[in-house]
């Protein structure tokens, strides 16, 4: 079974812009969920999809978005790039909700973002 | 105030010898336990997920071990190998009424030297 992919690998962007990032889960998972990670502050939640419905969120501004399409691939959306939006962004799949104790996250090896 | 904290932050061990690695957390209600290995560049891969009725989980030379009351969890590394290089990462799920977000550890970063 294919395992979950993120494209592109790298991205580079200038400050302003706005980036898109797409994930593929493994076949027939339909929870996609969302991190960011950097080395101060770790890995954060940003957004959970499940059949296409936004389930949960986290603590980020409403530059980031996302969507789930019926395929359940996921897409991520961050507007008007601020420096400080360099990261690692890892996208996860798995079968039940995030946060279920019978359904293991499969991660992504990740997008990674650089911001000039 | 992170709620799940990790010990230590680092630490190097020689090829073969044992380590454990400590979660220490705050997150309450507790829904379940898991921890993560995560090599430099790659995405983290899951190695056990603990209920809050579990006291210990294996996943071949990695044992985790679980303890609600004290809300401590460690991770057992025997007979480590130099593959063993990694990031260990902590994290805890807490039940919301859609089964909430995750709280995650800065991570133990383990070097297996020759």
């Amino acid at each position: 079974k294919a395992g979950v992919t993120q494209t592109p690998r790298y991205l580079i962007k200038t400050r302003g812009q706005q980036v898109t990032l797409s994930c593929s889960p493994i076949s027939g998972h339909r929870s996609v969920s969302w991190y960011q990670q950097t080395p101060g502050q770790g890995l954060q939640f940003l957004f959970e999809y499940f059949s296409e419905t936004q389930r949960n969120k986290g603590n980020f501004p409403g530059r980031f978005s996302g969507r789930q399409f019926s395929n359940s691939r996921s897409e991520m959306n961050v507007s008007t790039l601020e420096l400080g939006d360099s990261a690692l962004y890892l996208c996860a799949s798995s079968l039940g909700y995030v946060g279920q104790a019978n359904s293991p996250l499969h991660f992504g090896n990740g997008t990674r973002l650089t911001v000039t | 105030k992170n709620q799940v904290e990790q010990s230590p932050q680092s630490l190097i061990i020689l090829e073969g010898k044992n380590c454990t690695l400590q979660c220490n957390y705050t997150v309450s209600p507790f829904s379940n336990l898991r921890w993560y290995k995560q090599d430099t560049g790659r995405g983290p891969v899951s190695l056990t997920i603990m209920t809050f009725s579990e006291n210990t989980k294996s996943n071949g030379r990695y044992t985790a071990t679980l303890d609600a009351d004290t809300k401590q969890s460690s991770l057992h590394i025997t007979a480590s190998q130099l593959s063993d290089s990694a990031s260990y990462i902590c994290v805890v799920s807490a039940p919301t009424d859609s089964w909430g977000k995750l709280q995650f550890g800065a991570g133990t970063q383990v070097v297996v030297t020759p």
